[in-house]
């Protein structure tokens, strides 16, 4: 299987946890990206990379979010202290640079309790 | 700012019944790029179709079809002879400038569509 695979994808936890996704892109892609997608919405940008320079946050990328590509390959999005309102599912991607055209893994859906 | 509008929040149709999804942006870029996705109950977003600003002439593969109006600002798909495996949400989306660093997509809010036997 060649696509962009996610893990876990699914994640129950507790209020104040701290929690880690890991995503896989496609492997000769040097773009990433996270989105977030809530119920009944689409899904909304919240990280990107290049190889593995953060070049881009949006402003719904809170302090207890980080996201790590440490050597271009793959990516990891901690959320520390998790509230109710983290409860998404988190979705990457993956492009080559200068293609548009984005690749999606299945995500991971979050449900903080 | 850049926007995309799906209307549209659920559509039901019988199978074999055709069924139109509109989608309406705005965007203040003259290069930009409208993407349609398929995410099914698995959740895997599926590409189906890019178009670029400059190409207006409209696209057909099997039994879909899009409508790319530059004039309205619209990038609509139509669904031909639909079948149960089309039930999904679907979404609008575009993308920032043409050559931008990013290539962020904008989506819209989806289309789910339920195509019942």
């Amino acid at each position: 299987d060649t696509g962009v695979s996610q893990d876990p994808r699914h994640k129950i936890t507790k209020r104040g946890q701290n929690v880690t996704f890991r995503c896989d892109p496609i492997s000769e892609h040097n773009r990433l990206y996270w989105y977030r997608q809530t119920l009944g919405q689409g899904p909304e940008f919240l990280t990107y990379f290049q190889n593995e320079a953060q070049l881009e946050k949006s402003r719904l990328l809170s302090d207890r979010f980080s996201a790590e590509r440490p050597k271009g390959s793959f990516s990891t999005l901690e959320i520390q202290r998790t509230e109710q309102g983290d409860s998404a599912m988190y979705l990457c991607a993956s492009s080559f640079r200068g293609d548009e055209k984005l690749f999606f893994g299945s995500g991971t859906q979050l449900s903080v309790l | 700012a850049q926007k995309v509008t799906q209307a549209q929040t659920e559509i039901s149709v019988v199978e074999k019944e055709d069924v139109t999804l509109d989608c309406v942006y705005e965007t203040r870029d003259t290069t930009y790029y409208l993407f349609w996705y398929k995410q099914p109950p698995s959740g895997e977003l599926v590409f189906l179709i890019r178009r670029n600003s400059f190409d207006e002439q409209n696209e057909i593969s099997g039994r879909y079809s899009w409508n790319f109006q530059k004039s309205t600002s619209s990038f609509n798909f139509t669904i031909t002879a639909s079948q149960v495996v089309d039930s999904a949400v679907y979404f609008c989306a575009l993308s920032e400038a043409l050559g931008g660093a990013t290539n962020k997509l904008i989506f819209g809010t989806g289309t789910l569509l339920a195509v019942q036997p």
